[in-house]
């Protein structure tokens, strides 16, 4: 294990249906990310939290919630989903100090089905 | 616009063989350029980082490679294993607080 835990591992969804992702880390770090992987395209960002603040929303549809209680919890709330949305969510987090880059721990991800 | 590119998009090898993998960037300011390997089914995981100042890096049987002039990398894999058989994902840091330019990936199959 990486120190990033997702949960659940594997979703399917309608989309008519609420769902939550997870995501947990025990690394100490003070920043945490959402990421969505669809195939044959890059990692798209979708959301940034740096100490519990979020700091960035890259045109995610509202229909992907982020919330981040304290620096080692994340969750993305689904609701009202489409079949594009369907994907591998990577939760990532990461040491971020004065603007320098000390490497994302990446979670094992969420596989996403929307039916 | 701050773009990565690999290729090849795919690549299958024999067990043993060498392979090389490459990433072509163009982001500006650079900051920083790591190699992840992502198991099917995995998140990526950090093989190798590289400054501007760093031309070559080592992990295991893996050497990355960075050219800062062409805005180049490499990522060579010596005597494959099975294990090896994943997707490998370069990914450029920009300077200042722009968020990390990934790759496409290069799918790589080793196979008995």
């Amino acid at each position: 294990e990486t120190g990033v835990t997702q949960t659940p591992r594997h979703l399917v969804m309608g989309m008519t249906n609420k769902k939550s992702l997870k995501c947990e880390q025990h690394l100490g770090h003070n920043a945490m990310y959402w990421y969505k992987q669809s195939a044959k395209k890059p990692l798209e960002l979708m959301f940034v939290y740096n100490f519990k603040e979020q700091t960035e929303n890259n045109s995610v549809p509202s229909r992907f919630s982020p919330e981040c209680p304290n620096s080692s919890h994340l969750f993305l709330h689904l609701h009202t989903l489409q079949p594009e949305d369907s994907a591998l969510y990577l939760c990532a987090s990461s040491q971020a100090l004065r603007g320098r880059d000390y490497g994302y721990t990446f979670g094992s991800g969420t596989r996403l089905t929307v039916v | 616009k701050n773009q990565v590119e690999q290729s090849p998009q795919s690549l299958i090898i024999l067990e043993g063989k060498n392979c090389t993998l490459q990433c072509n960037y163009t982001v500006s300011p650079f900051s920083n350029l790591r190699w992840y390997k992502q198991d099917t089914g995995r998140g990526p995981v950090s093989l190798t980082i590289m400054t501007f100042s760093e031309n070559t890096k080592s992990n295991g049987r893996y050497t990355a490679t960075l050219d800062a002039d062409t805005k180049q990398s490499s990522l060579h894999i010596t005597a494959s294993q099975l294990s090896d058989s994943a997707s490998y994902i370069c990914v450029v840091t920009p300077g200042g607080n722009t968020p990390l330019v990934f790759g496409k990936g290069t799918r790589l199959s080793v196979i008995a």
